[in-house]
């Protein structure tokens, strides 16, 4: 069965530092990975996704992602981080087959110092 | 383009009353989810449809939860009776067409539902 885990519940930066946001996933082959990022009241926003091809894949708002099949990980990382940022984010895996059912991560919540 | 739609923002009910969420996805999205958020966790699948018709349901309390997508656009979720452990925020995602594919999920501001 497809898992998700997010191992940092929380994570707090000072601005301008760069960030890097954990996914470890379970899945019997190469799954469909998401990020998502979710602002207070509201819904979630797509950052970027992995389908196949090059393993590191850029997003929306400067973050980037590596796909790392050895260590079933999806990292999520920023090189510098602005105050805007601060928000919950969301890994989540996709199945390659059937409905594409998504199985959400619990998410990390990021605060920002100024 | 328009994004996902849904209303109302918040709803405050008392437990056993009955509710409904609406939901109006992208124009052209053939693929509409709901999710069921509850606080400190990841959005939980709890029933998506194709169309009109229901590709899953799995995780739905088919006792107190129904939902329906009439003509393949607009959809609702309805609770009834309410319990306690209902109040979460229910979000509505959608997507162009899955039978096609993985694609993307778009989704919504979500309702966000308090059971007193």
């Amino acid at each position: 069965a497809q898992s998700v885990t997010q191992p940092d519940i929380h994570i707090t930066v000072s601005e301008g530092a760069s960030l890097e946001l954990r996914c470890n996933y379970s899945y019997g082959a190469t799954p469909y990975l998401f990020w998502y990022v979710q602002s207070p009241g509201q819904g979630l926003q797509l950052l970027l996704k992995y389908f196949s091809g090059d393993t590191l894949v850029q997003g929306i708002k400067g973050f980037e992602a590596e796909f790392k099949r050895s260590q079933s990980s999806f990292n999520l990382r920023k090189p510098s981080v602005h105050w805007s940022d601060a928000a919950e984010y969301f890994c989540a895996v996709g199945s390659t087959s059937g409905t594409y059912k998504y199985i959400f991560g619990t998410g990390t919540r990021l605060k920002v110092l100024a | 383009e328009a994004g996902v739609a849904q209303s109302p923002r918040y709803k405050i009910i008392e437990k056993r009353q009955s509710v409904a969420f609406w939901c109006n996805p992208i124009s052209g999205h053939a693929t509409l989810y709901w999710y069921q958020q509850i606080l400190g966790q990841g959005p939980k699948l709890l029933i998506q449809f194709q169309n009109n018709g229901v590709v899953d349901d799995s995780q739905l309390p088919k006792d107190r939860f129904s939902a329906e997508r009439l003509k393949g656009v607009d959809s609702t979720l309805k609770i009834q009776p309410a319990k306690l452990e209902d109040s979460a925020v229910y979000l509505c995602a959608s997507s162009l067409d899955v039978s096609r594919g993985n694609q993307p999920q778009h989704f919504g501001d979500g309702t966000r539902l308090s059971i007193l």
